[in-house]
């Protein structure tokens, strides 16, 4: 079935530090990929998409792009603020249905 | 535009009690989704609705769950009786489905529910 993995946190980083976080899927058909993010205290946000193969996905400095070769989208930031603190989720929807498929979540920890 | 709201933020009650969650998806979209998230068990799709109509309840953790959508923009999560490990934080997600492939889903703030 259609799954997707990525990094377990957390991860701890300086501020303006480079940040990647790995993300791979398993998906029969040809996905569309997410990242979400969830602050503290809240629900979970879209933060970037990707539709098709070589897309790239950006928002407020982060970006990914859909690798299909790998089956891979990471999702990396040159230069992150202690406002990213946050959990991140990879996701995947095939389309078939309306059901996104989430990994477990990475946390971030920026440190002034 | 206003999102997807849900009801209450908090709630706390005693065990073997009756919770009822409350969600309005946003105006247009015709899918709903309710989440369940667990330090332990992370994010867990319960049930999903398209058009009213559930779709696939398969994650309802067992009989003591039901939810429905009696219109457009209303549905309700209830536990009947209620445990400790039910304690965890629940998410309505609505996306606007059929027109084009891969909608986002769009989720509220959740509700934090404590069974003591």
């Amino acid at each position: 079935g259609n799954s997707v993995t990525q990094m377990e946190g957390p991860v701890t980083l300086s501020e303006e530090a480079f940040l990647t976080i790995n993300c791979t899927y398993t998906a029969t058909g040809y996905p569309s990929l997410f990242w979400y993010v969830q602050y503290p205290g809240e629900g979970l946000q879209l933060l970037l998409k990707a539709t098709k193969a070589d897309d790239k996905g950006s928002n407020k400095g982060f970006e990914a792009t859909y690798r299909k070769e790998t089956t891979s989208f990471h999702l990396e930031k040159g230069s992150v603020q202690v406002s990213d603190s946050a959990v991140y989720f990879c996701a995947l929807s095939e389309g078939r249905d309306d059901k996104i498929i989430f990994g477990k979540g990475t946390r971030l920890h920026i440190l002034p | 535009d206003a999102g997807v709201i849900q009801s209450p933020r908090h709630e706390v009650t005693e065990m073997g009690q009756e919770v009822t969650l409350r969600c309005k998806p946003i105006s247009g979209h015709n899918s709903l989704f309710w989440y369940r998230q667990t330090m332990m068990r992370g994010l867990e799709l319960l049930i999903y609705f398209n058009n009213n109509v559930p779709i696939d309840d398969s994650g309802m953790p067992e009989d003591r769950f039901s939810a429905k959508m009696p219109n457009a923009s209303f549905s309700t999560l209830k536990i009947q009786p209620s445990e400790p490990r039910d304690s965890a934080v629940y998410f309505c997600a609505s996306s606007l489905s059929g027109v084009l492939n891969n909608q986002p889903q769009h989720f509220g703030d959740g509700t934090r529910l404590s069974i003591l």
